[in-house]
């Protein structure tokens, strides 16, 4: 079945470092502009980057200043965000999720698919 | 950046009542880049309404949405014990950053 799985998600330090993986199943990985999007605890949803389905097309949230880089290998189907210096802010719930139109850049457009989260913890 | 309100931020209702969610834009959306998510206790958000009116796939006929300009309401009109969930609007048309409302909270009475 159509699946997004995602995992890196630990505890880290402040300044620390952490590449979180989404490995993408049942359905055309490279066809789908992908997301990522945070959930603080007991908070609401984040956009935090998108990817369009060929790599070509990237967008970040302002707040994120060039820390986090999204990322995809669509020969693994899996999409990366790799995050630095990271903060206590950061501390959140990050989910992928797929744009709901196929070769599309992703932007205009509603997420139909979204992983369980993995889990980043930022504390010394 | 549009900023989306959602209201109440809590809905206290009994099942088989209706519920009307309140979505409101710092400015002018395209109702072509609307959506409505559910995020039920410990689970990932799921896709409710695109398009500010189209039911996403798997979606009950309970579930519609409406609006257009800066307003937008999500209507579930009989709720069923599955719908006590949070519920959050989201815009994606033109320039990014995509945004998310606060959420509403739909509560058993």
């Amino acid at each position: 079945q159509v699946q997004l799985v995602e995992s890196g998600g630990s505890v880290v330090q402040p300044g620390g470092s952490l590449r979180l993986s989404c490995a993408a199943s049942g359905f055309t990985f490279s066809a789908y502009a992908m997301h990522w999007v945070r959930q603080a605890p007991g908070k609401g949803l984040e956009w935090v980057a998108l990817m369009s389905f060929d790599g070509s097309t990237k967008y970040y949230a302002d707040s994120l200043k060039g820390r986090f880089t999204i990322s995809r290998d669509n020969s693994k189907n899996t999409l990366y965000l790799q995050m630095i210096d990271l903060r206590a802010d950061d501390t959140a719930l990050f989910y992928c999720a797929r744009s709901r139109n196929s070769w599309y850049s992703g932007m205009n457009d509603a997420f139909d698919i979204w992983g369980q989260g993995t889990m980043v913890t930022v504390s010394s | 950046e549009i900023v989306l309100t959602q209201s109440p931020g809590t809905l206290s209702l009994s099942p088989g009542e209706r519920a009307t969610l309140s979505c409101r834009a710092s400015q002018s959306v395209s109702s072509t880049y609307l959506a409505w998510y559910q995020q039920r206790p410990g689970q990932a958000p799921r896709l409710l309404i695109h398009g500010a009116s189209s039911r996403a796939t798997g979606i009950p006929d309970r579930f519609s949405g409406s609006g257009s300009g800066t307003d937008f309401t999500l209507t579930i009109s009989r709720l069923e014990p599955e719908d006590f969930a949070v519920y959050y609007c989201q815009q994606y048309g033109g320039s990014p950053p995509l945004t998310f409302g606060g959420g509403t909270k739909v509560e058993i009475k």
